[in-house]
């Protein structure tokens, strides 16, 4: 049981460049989320899905998109990266039941120069 | 106005030492509430859930005033492990569990 997982770990990028991050987790959740973390911000809400094949915005999801093909997966792309996309990104998810407990993935370190 | 709000820190405590964290959340219709904690370049996890009449785990206990509209979070005879960044989480339930975190308050227990 590998929980939640995120690949890559480490990914530095160029302005304007693409890139898709990948959120995998193997405890059959409905809700998945994409947050970053920026230090004295908190974690902040980019996207989230509460079901395969459903997406919705957060609280900062300009610059963002994302796709839930399969109810594994919760993808997050970048499609021109910004200096201010420099951040650590976290997925989490959770099951639909009262307690909320949220389990995240190990987080993806990105710069973008 | 942030909608979860900590004390940054960093709390800097001896080994063996009591030290208390407070929290306060801006909406009244916050539902649940949860202290994660967060290593050093690592995801957050979750230490305990808080409920309404308090409760307990080890070392470590929580509370809720939903009067004052503030959580805190009492850990007794600290120990070196318990260094870390602990984040004080709410989430008002809705169509999905959103969540509000507040940006972590950072301990550091001395030897």
């Amino acid at each position: 049981n590998a929980g939640v997982t995120q690949t890559p770990k480490f990914r530095v990028l160029k302005t304007g460049q693409s890139m898709t991050l990948l959120c995998a987790q193997d405890m059959n959740h409905e809700y998945m989320y994409w947050y970053r973390q920026d230090p004295g911000m908190g974690l902040r809400l980019i996207h989230y899905s509460v079901g395969e094949g459903t997406t919705a915005k957060g609280e900062v999801p300009d610059g963002y998109n994302v796709s839930r093909l399969k109810k594994q997966n919760f993808l997050l792309g970048l499609e021109s990266a910004a200096p201010s996309q420099t951040s650590v990104y976290f997925c989490a998810s959770d099951t639909s039941v009262p307690e909320y407990e949220q389990y995240f993935g190990p987080g993806t370190r990105l710069t973008v120069t | 106005r942030k909608e979860v709000e900590q004390d940054p820190g960093p709390f800097n405590v001896p080994e063996g030492a009591t030290v208390a964290f407070n929290c306060t959340y801006s909406n009244s219709a916050s539902q649940s509430f949860f202290w994660y904690r967060q290593d050093c370049r690592k995801e957050p996890k979750l230490l305990m859930s808080v409920y309404s009449s308090g409760n307990e785990d080890g070392r470590f206990t929580a509370q809720l005033n939903r009067a004052s509209q503030y959580i805190s979070l009492l850990i007794r005879d600290s120990k070196l492990s318990d260094s870390a960044t602990y984040l004080c989480v709410v989430n008002m339930e809705g169509n999905f569990n959103k969540f509000y975190f507040g940006s972590g308050t950072k301990l550091n227990v001395k030897p």
